[in-house]
């Protein structure tokens, strides 16, 4: 029930194309959706993250699409650009307090230019 | 500019040796973590702390793992005694209620065990 569960593992955009990245998770208390970026040699950082009281968040051009009822959310990067090769995770937590994020497995986006 | 700082951010080591890797945690976060992160599992948390007490460490091996924070500026976490399967990076990070649910990564400890 603590498992967020992602795909793809690996991902080959051509540039300019859209980055569609999925997550799963089964713990209905899980209230923060955070995704996080990660380039090689350095720690993951903070992408964007949506609360379950909106169904989309667009920060430039990154989109997180949230849908309660199915339990799942997205990450889209539009435009991709070669710049955004890296690896992506998605993550969830309870908001009671300050929690521990849940990461999904992580999927390696290559954006060919 | 704020970050959490670790060392050694590289440490080769033989199989049965003590390892200790070190956290500055950002000024004023008063939330630490440490993750494990390999190719197989990806990121695991092993523990994390609040105001210097510790929290939650069940994703920690406590046979062999050990985690502190002596005090507010440091974070440190023991091996002992290393074995080849401890090879990973870990991270360290910190947040704080401010940040939301935010938390700021450090660049990581390379541990490689022989």
């Amino acid at each position: 029930q603590q498992q967020v569960k992602q795909s793809p593992q690996s991902l080959i955009v051509q540039k300019g194309g859209i980055s569609i990245i999925n997550c799963a998770y089964e713990n209905t208390a899980f209230d923060y959706f955070p995704w996080y970026q990660q380039f090689p040699g350095k720690g993951p950082a903070l992408l964007i993250a949506i609360r379950p009281d909106v169904s989309e968040k667009k920060e430039g051009r990154f989109t997180i699409s949230f849908n309660k009822s199915a339990k799942q959310f997205s990450l889209h990067i539009m435009d991709s650009q070669p710049g955004d090769s890296a690896t992506y995770f998605c993550a969830a937590s309870i908001k009671t307090g300050f929690q521990k994020l849940v990461f999904g497995t992580g999927t390696r986006l290559l954006v060919s230019p | 500019d704020a970050r959490v700082t670790q060392t050694p951010r590289h440490k080769v080591t033989e199989m049965g040796q003590e390892v200790t890797m070190r956290c500055q945690p950002i000024l004023g976060h008063n939330t630490v973590f440490w993750y494990r992160q390999t190719m197989m599992q990806g990121l695991e948390l092993l523990a994390y702390f609040r105001n210097r007490a510790p929290l939650d460490d069940s994703g920690m091996p406590k046979d062999r793992f050990s985690a502190e924070m002596p005090d507010a500026t440091l974070a440190t976490l023991k091996i002992q005694p290393s074995e080849p399967r401890d090879s990973a990076v870990y991270f360290c990070a910190s947040g704080t209620g401010s940040s939301g649910n935010t938390i700021y990564f450090g660049e990581g400890s390379w541990l490689t065990v022989v």
